[in-house]
């Protein structure tokens, strides 16, 4: 079974300033999504961004980027130039490209604080 | 596009009650899930749905049942409640055949068992 950790439960950024959450997976699968997902204190969930195996090229959507490292089985979130509406839970997760196999499998989250 | 929604938002339960949770999308996706969030857990997977009519059983099924007679709908029922199932509910929904297949979720349900 594959697992996701996210080994900081809560990091703080001043307003403008880049931030980097971690995270790490375990599978044996070579093909595979990656997700990071946002959670403000709305509860609402929303994809910040995503990663296909396959690809090398780092996913970027605007200020958010990630750092792919297919080898050490690593995907982290960069934010760059933080704002005040990017305080929110972050939640990385891992899905198997196998058809029939397409469920979430989420890490425990990390709570990101922006320092105004 | 209303996209997922969940009813109700919020429910108290005595230990022993019975709910059923709703929720429906009209984007007209294959793939539904119901998911529980608790604190320092992230989400994990209860019940999943491939298309109308069928369910699956994901991490943590016990105590809950599915069902998916419709395909815009799924609904989580818990038929005797427990505290233990005092938690967040969010469903999910997704196409199939997609290769990214992102999962657009609900607002979630907050239901807390006495």
């Amino acid at each position: 079974a594959q697992t996701v950790t996210q080994s900081q439960p809560e990091m703080s950024v001043q307003e403008a300033e880049t931030v980097t959450l971690s995270c790490t997976y375990d599978t044996s699968e070579s093909d595979y999504y990656l997700f990071w997902y946002k959670q403000p204190p709305s509860r609402q969930m929303i994809l910040v961004i995503r990663q296909e195996a396959y690809k090398q090229q780092n996913a970027t959507e605007n200020r958010f980027s990630v750092n792919f490292q297919k080898a050490a089985k690593s995907f982290s979130l960069k934010i760059s130039d933080s704002q005040l509406g990017d305080a929110a839970m972050y939640f990385c997760a891992y899905r198997s490209a196998n058809f029939g196999n397409e469920k979430l499998t989420f890490g425990t989250g990390t709570r990101l604080t922006i320092i105004p | 596009n209303a996209g997922v929604t969940q009813t109700p938002k919020f429910r108290v339960l005595k230990t022993g009650q019975s709910m059923t949770l709703l929720c429906a999308q009209d984007m007209n996706h294959e793939y539904m899930y119901w998911y529980r969030q608790d604190p320092g857990m992230g989400l994990r997977l209860i019940h999943y749905s491939v298309g109308e009519g069928t369910t699956a059983k994901g991490e943590v099924p016990d105590g809950y049942n599915v069902s998916r007679l419709k395909k815009q709908n799924f609904l989580l029922g818990l038929e005797s409640a427990a505290p233990s199932q005092t938690s967040v509910y969010f469903c999910a929904s997704s196409y199939t055949g997609d290769s990214y297949n992102e999962q657009f979720f609900g607002p979630g349900t907050r239901l807390t068992v006495l």
